[in-house]
């Protein structure tokens, strides 16, 4: 596809329920990272994706989120029972080749958890 | 590690004038520096990055200017115009990956 795309756009859920939020990076990019932006806030690392390498989760806050990433292109970023501190966007970026490489970014997803 | 900051929370300049955006690093050994631009409910937008071996880098109505001695960093836009209201990060690292600003929210005042 042309840039990174994400969905869905918008996510209401109630406090204690699961959600997927899923990531579709650019096409031939090997690295995928996600981000967590709260409102006024600047990007919160979360995880990074490298080709066939073991992930880096270092940036995960707690174990209720998980992040898969399917056949090295889409990924999905699960938060499990969701508490109303995990309302934030959460942003996807792709590049080329990870490290210093440019990461271009997907629209986000709005999550509000009630 | 790295830690990349912006000066000033929010910038108000005038249409038409010139806008400074300032930005500081920490760690010297980082090598490439990005600019995005953010605006209201979408995600960041590339507008110019620079490599540690250039000063100065110009686009369109952009210029991003890189002092390594202080390591400081900077993106000027000129003749700012109403679609320039936005949310700018700076973000810089090397090999291990980019460290992200906080941001600086630029207000275009008519």
């Amino acid at each position: 596809g042309a840039g990174v795309s994400q969905s869905p756009s918008n996510k209401v859920t109630e406090k204690g329920k699961d959600v997927e939020l899923r990531c579709d990076p650019i096409s031939g990019h090997t690295a995928l990272y996600w981000y967590r932006q709260s409102l006024g806030q600047g990007l919160e690392f979360l995880i990074y994706f490298q080709g066939n390498s073991a992930p880096d989760k270092s940036g995960l806050p707690s174990d209720r989120f998980s992040a898969e990433r399917t056949g090295g292109s889409v990924s999905t970023l699960t938060i499990q029972r969701t508490q109303q501190e995990d309302s934030a966007v959460y942003l996807c970026a792709s590049s080329s080749m990870g490290g210093s490489e440019t990461q271009y970014f997907g629209p986000g997803t709005r999550l509000l958890v009630l | 590690g790295e830690s990349v900051g912006l000066h000033l929370p929010t910038l108000s300049v005038q249409e038409g004038d010139n806008s400074i955006i300032n930005c500081a690093y920490s760690n010297s050994a980082s090598d490439y520096f990005i600019w995005y631009k953010q605006e209201s409910g979408k995600g960041p937008q590339f507008i110019i990055d620079i490599r540690s071996n250039m000063d100065k880098r110009q686009g369109q109505r952009v210029t991003v200017l890189l002092n390594k001695t202080v390591k400081h960093l900077s993106l000027q836009i000129a003749a700012t115009q109403p679609g320039d209201s936005a949310v700018y990060f700076c973000a810089g690292g090397g090999a291990d990956g980019l460290t992200f600003g906080k941001g600086t929210h630029l207000i275009i005042q008519p």
